[in-house]
């Protein structure tokens, strides 16, 4: 049972948007910025944002993110099938004093 | 550019012990956090230990804690994870990564933005 809760699948179509939602509290989200990673089929993750809403450099602009109250969001347009993927959202936890991880959500471009 | 290649992974019995390595290549390894994170077959995510640029301060997760100790040789720009009284619940890839980590003052914000390879670990008699 992850501290963050994702849901465990979305699906769009190749040029549509998706967006991935990343659920927590106070304690967590609520009050500390969040990244978020891409992990292809038997590779490493990838870094894709990081607090909150920046991206680094090597991640397109199709990429970003955003928080409202416990909730974060990474947005996805243009949908490729190379987007296929588990994408996972990160955050500290000031109570747990510990990195917590949402469960991943596994894309599907359909 | 930077490089993170783990080793030591393996075959381990229910109760032993293994070392992994991480040797880090292409950054001024002694000005980073780094982090171990675990997946394990099929799962998601998992994270493991964070240490501080000079070792002096480490975290660790509730699952680990006291079985599991992080070190890092900054002469050798190497960090390492010893690894205690395995159980099958272990049995993962295990990454290093480079980490940003702020959370002294809210908001607090941490992200790993190079990862190895991975090594695998499997417990299993």
């Amino acid at each position: 049972q992850s501290v963050l809760t994702q849901p465990p699948s979305v699906s769009a179509a190749p040029g549509q948007k998706v967006t991935i939602s990343c659920s927590g509290s106070s304690s967590n989200i609520g009050n500390n910025d969040v990244s978020w990673y891409q992990q292809r089929s038997g590779t490493a993750p990838k870094l894709l944002i990081y607090d909150t809403n920046k991206r680094p450099s090597g991640s397109p602009d199709r990429f970003s993110g955003s928080k409202s109250g416990t909730s974060a969001t990474l947005g996805i347009t243009g949908l490729q099938t190379g987007d296929e993927a588990d994408y996972y959202c990160v955050t500290w936890d000031s109570s747990l004093s510990a990195v917590v991880f949402g469960g991943g959500t596994k894309l599907t471009v359909l | 550019q930077v490089q993170l290649v783990e080793s030591g992974g393996g075959l381990v019995r229910p109760g032993g012990s293994l070392r992994l390595s991480c040797a880090a290549t292409g950054f001024p390894f002694s000005d980073y956090f780094m982090t171990w994170i675990r997946q394990a077959p099929g799962k998601g995510l998992e994270w493991v230990s964070s240490t501080s640029p000079n070792g002096m301060t480490t975290y660790y997760a509730d699952s680990v804690k006291g079985r599991f100790t992080v070190h890092r040789d900054n002469a050798k720009n190497s960090l390492n994870l010893q690894m205690n009284s395995l159980g099958a619940e272990d049995t993962a890839i295990y990454y290093c990564a480079r980490t940003f980590i702020s959370i002294v003052l809210p908001p607090a914000a941490i992200h790993f933005d190079y990862w190895g390879q991975g090594a695998l670990v499997t417990v299993s008699s």
